[in-house]
Order: structure tokens, then sequence, then C-alpha cells
């Protein structure tokens, strides 16, 4: 089975604190994805990346950033945690290929006061 | 622009058939896809669509038509554990590129 670890489920931060998720795949998928997803407005594609070293901003990278220095490991970071990126946050992997499905991991909450 | 619309909410009846509606407005097509949440979990994977016509597994089918741009989830034999949060995503291109998710629809099922 496909397994996607999201290093913590819930978190609370302070406004203005640097925040870190920790996403870790162990299918040698070359795709990973950082979505966020609030009541109303279902998923949306925060970053992703197809390759180490390299990003691709989705729909709603304003206020992120992310890092993907191993194939394995996709890192979001909010510079400076606001209350409005209070959510619940969603990483993901595939493979390359147009038919494969992606895979969640299990989510971290994420409230900011 | 990328648009995908489904209800938000449906109610149905432990042991009844329900179909969950999805149409899409993208800028290409290379397949739907459609997700069961239960709430406080990640989406788990149910069904992939690229070609037209009716994708068949157990008590969940899916329906694919590219012209209409419109696919529905079909569930049979509804029990309680399928209350659940189900979402329509569309990849819009080849490869690497993310998929694009509707709002979910809700699912209430109800005895």
């Amino acid at each position: 089975d496909v397994k996607v670890t999201q290093s913590s489920r819930y978190l609370v931060k302070r406004t203005g604190e640097k925040v870190f998720l920790e996403c870790v795949q162990d299918m040698d998928h070359e795709n990973m994805f950082w979505y966020r997803q609030d009541p109303g407005l279902g998923l949306r594609l925060i970053y992703f990346s197809y390759d180490v070293k390299m990003k691709e901003k989705g729909d709603i990278p304003e206020g992120y950033s992310v890092s993907r220095e191993k194939k394995e490991r996709f890192s979001l970071i909010l510079e400076s945690a606001s209350t409005n990126q209070t959510s619940m946050y969603l990483c993901a992997s595939s493979l390359v290929s147009s038919g494969n499905t992606i895979y969640f991991g299990e989510g971290s909450w994420l409230t900011v006061v | 622009g990328q648009n995908i619309d489904q209800p938000t909410e449906m109610t149905a009846t432990e042991g009844a058939i329900v179909q969950i509606n999805c149409t899409y407005q993208t800028s290409g097509f290379n397949g739907l896809f459609w997700y069961q949440q239960h709430a406080g979990e990640a989406p788990t994977f149910l069904s992939y669509n690229v070609l037209d016509g009716l994708e068949e597994k157990g008590r969940f089918s899916s329906f694919l038509s590219r012209s209409k741009g419109y696919s529905y989830l079909l569930l049979k034999e509804l029990q309680m554990k399928d209350s659940a949060s189900y979402l329509c995503a569309v990849r819009s291109s080849y490869g690497n590129t993310p998929l694009v998710f509707g709002k979910g629809t809700r699912l209430s099922v109800i005895a």
C-alpha cells in the first residue's frame, strides 16, 4: 500500500510564527502536491513538485513556500503564519503517468491564533 | 479557466441507489477521478474514467461523457458507512498536470 505520512496531525501556532509541514511518501513517486481544504471552497492546490528541487505554483501560492530536497519528502513552509491560513492541509503524491491517481496523507489541521 | 460543478449536499435512504453528478469545463481533458472523503479523514480513490462509458467496481460505478463534459458516480445498495463527501476531479492535460477538484458533494445516508 502507498503510504503518505504527514508529520503533524494537529498544530496550533501564533500569528507571525514560521510553520513547517512535513510530508513523506514511500512509493518512489515523482509528483508531490500540497493542497488546502476549507469548508465551501473544496481542495485548492498550493504548490506541486514533479522532481527533486523542482516546484510549481498552484492556484493559491501566496504566503507559502515549499522545499523538495529529496524525492520522498516535500515540505510546506508558512514564512509568517496568519489567521487566514487556518485550514486543513493535505499532502499527496503520484506517479507521472496520466492515469495514475494521487494518494493523500491523513491531513494536518493547522490553527493560527 | 477550470470549473467543476457538483451538488453541495444529497440525502438518500439505506439500501437505495444514489447518483452524484459532476459537470466540468476545463481547458483540456485527460481523465476524471472520483474520491470519497469521510469527515476528518483524507480523500481515498474510488474510480477513474478517461474514455466514454461506464466503469463498474462493486457497488460503485462511474460514467463519463466527454462530449457533454459530464460524469456521475452511482452508489448502489447504500450503507450507512457511505455517508461521506464525494469529490470529482479532472486532469486537464497529460503527464504531471495536477488534478483540479470540485467542491465535493456531502452525502447523508439515513435509515
